[in-house]
């Protein structure tokens, strides 16, 4: 079984200040993981992701993970908060091996404060 | 990069109508899912499929929902009888076979307005 906890349901910072969105996971297969961030009314978009390659993602816009495999966690960070990164963001984890199922976090929403 | 296309963008229906909505997932992969997002909420797994047939389903995937693979390259999801609950948006994904680079890919969904 696996699952996707993302431990804050929002998160607020100022602009030009750093942005940590939090994410835990448990899978019994070596999972990969995915940060995806949905804009107001648009569709999902792909921030990174973690295939068992290097475990610090690049992703776009700045933004970067840390795929920790002893504390389970898949946290996105970014140094420099901007107006545009107000969204919600997506924690996603793929198992690989086996049946594959694509398990959402419940998101976190990103207010930045001018 | 590849993506997976789901068309429409944006589809009204009426109240008892049926729907299909249609999903390109990319090309070599072998599993595919349906979730929607009903607004402000989270988003909800509905059904993965692999091998032509449902792996599994969630129990809001009921009689009314169906899927389907119908030419090797399109994947659809149908509500028979929409309900004005049905409203949300709708996201199809697909994944690659298992190995070192899995990966899962998700269309810009289709926001499915019922009235």
């Amino acid at each position: 079984a696996q699952s996707v906890t993302q431990l804050d349901s929002h998160v607020s910072v100022s602009e030009g200040t750093p942005v940590l969105l939090r994410c835990n996971y448990s899978s019994s297969y070596s999972p990969s993981l995915f940060w995806y961030v949905q804009h107001p009314n648009k569709g999902l978009q792909l921030l990174l992701k973690y295939t068992s390659a290097a475990t610090l993602v690049k992703g776009i816009n700045g933004f970067e993970a840390e795929f920790k495999k002893s504390e389970t966690s898949f946290h996105l960070t970014k140094p420099s908060a901007h107006m545009s990164d107000a969204a919600e963001y997506f924690c996603v984890v793929l198992p690989s091996g086996g049946y594959q199922k694509v398990t959402f976090g419940t998101g976190t929403k990103l207010q930045v404060i001018p | 990069e590849p993506e997976v296309t789901q068309t429409p963008s944006h589809q009204v229906t009426q109240m008892g109508q049926e729907v299909i909505l249609r999903c390109v997932p990319i090309s070599n992969h072998l599993y595919f899912y349906w979730y929607r997002q009903i607004l402000g909420q989270k988003v909800e797994f509905l059904v993965s499929f692999y091998n032509n047939e449902i792996s599994e389903k969630s129990e809001i995937f009921d009689d009314q929902f169906s899927v389907e693979r119908p030419d090797g390259s399109n994947f659809t999801l149908k509500i028979r009888s929409t309900k004005l609950e049905d409203s949300a948006m709708y996201f199809c994904a697909s994944s690659a076979p298992s190995g070192l680079d899995t990966e899962a890919f998700f269309g810009q969904g289709t926001r499915l307005t019922v009235v």
